[in-house]
């Protein structure tokens, strides 16, 4: 993997429903890899900075994984509400991130 | 606290017409990023300011771009004869160094219409 991908790029979940998507990065020369959540009209803001193979960060009902020698990262929503509803994004590499083009997330009330 | 602070927040210009950014970092971050996205694009790296380092410029499209950051805070973007292909979100980001595990702090963008 040359670049960082994200897959789903958009979904949409009912909600109370429980919710995960994948953030992919060359595991080579791997430095760091963070999460950010973008809502619409507002700024991204900064979820968790994960730098060691197998580390787990939560906030509340949001938690992420990291597996650094394949190469990715899991985001889980779990009980989703509609104020979840944000386009998610990941990047990795030192100062100079590359960042994923974002799952897109809307929960349905 | 204050966060990053970017002006205008919108910008509608011709075609041709230079346009200026401007991002103010958050008080004591010594790293300041510029990122745009383009319509369907994910967020891309334009340049980055260190402390008193050299700027890491490689993410510059072109020479019509440039930037600058005076006495180690306030930063402009500068782009000269604007283009349509430059109509975007531009983003500016600060952190508090330039290590791999600090989180950047982002502003609320400068959405720029070429019309």
């Amino acid at each position: 993997i040359l670049n960082v991908e994200q897959s789903p790029q958009s979904l949409h979940v009912q909600e109370g429903d429980s919710t995960n998507f994948t953030c992919s990065f060359p595991s080579s020369n791997f430095y760091a890899l963070h999460w950010y959540r973008w809502e619409t009209a507002k700024s991204p803001e900064a979820l968790f900075v994960m730098t060691l193979n197998g580390d787990e960060k939560k906030k509340g009902r949001i938690s992420a994984t990291l597996n650094t020698k394949e190469g990715y990262s899991y985001l889980y929503i779990k009980g989703s509400q509609p104020e979840d509803s944000a386009t998610y994004l990941c990047a990795s590499g030192t100062y100079k991130y590359i960042f994923g083009t974002g799952t897109r997330l809307k929960v349905l009330a | 606290g204050a966060g990053v602070s970017q002006s205008p927040s919108n910008k509608v210009t011709e075609k041709g017409k230079d346009v200026e950014l401007r991002c103010d970092p958050i008080s004591g971050h010594t790293a300041l990023y510029w990122y745009r996205q383009s319509l369907g694009q994910g967020l891309e790296f334009l340049i980055y300011f260190q402390g008193n380092s050299a700027p890491d410029k490689s993410g510059l499209p072109s020479d019509r771009f440039s930037a600058e950051r005076t006495g180690g805070s306030v930063s402009t973007l500068t782009i000269q004869r604007t283009q349509q292909e430059d109509s975007a979100v531009y983003l500016c980001a600060s952190s508090l160094n330039s290590y791999s595990n600090q989180p950047q702090h982002f502003g609320d963008g400068t959405r720029l219409s070429i019309l």
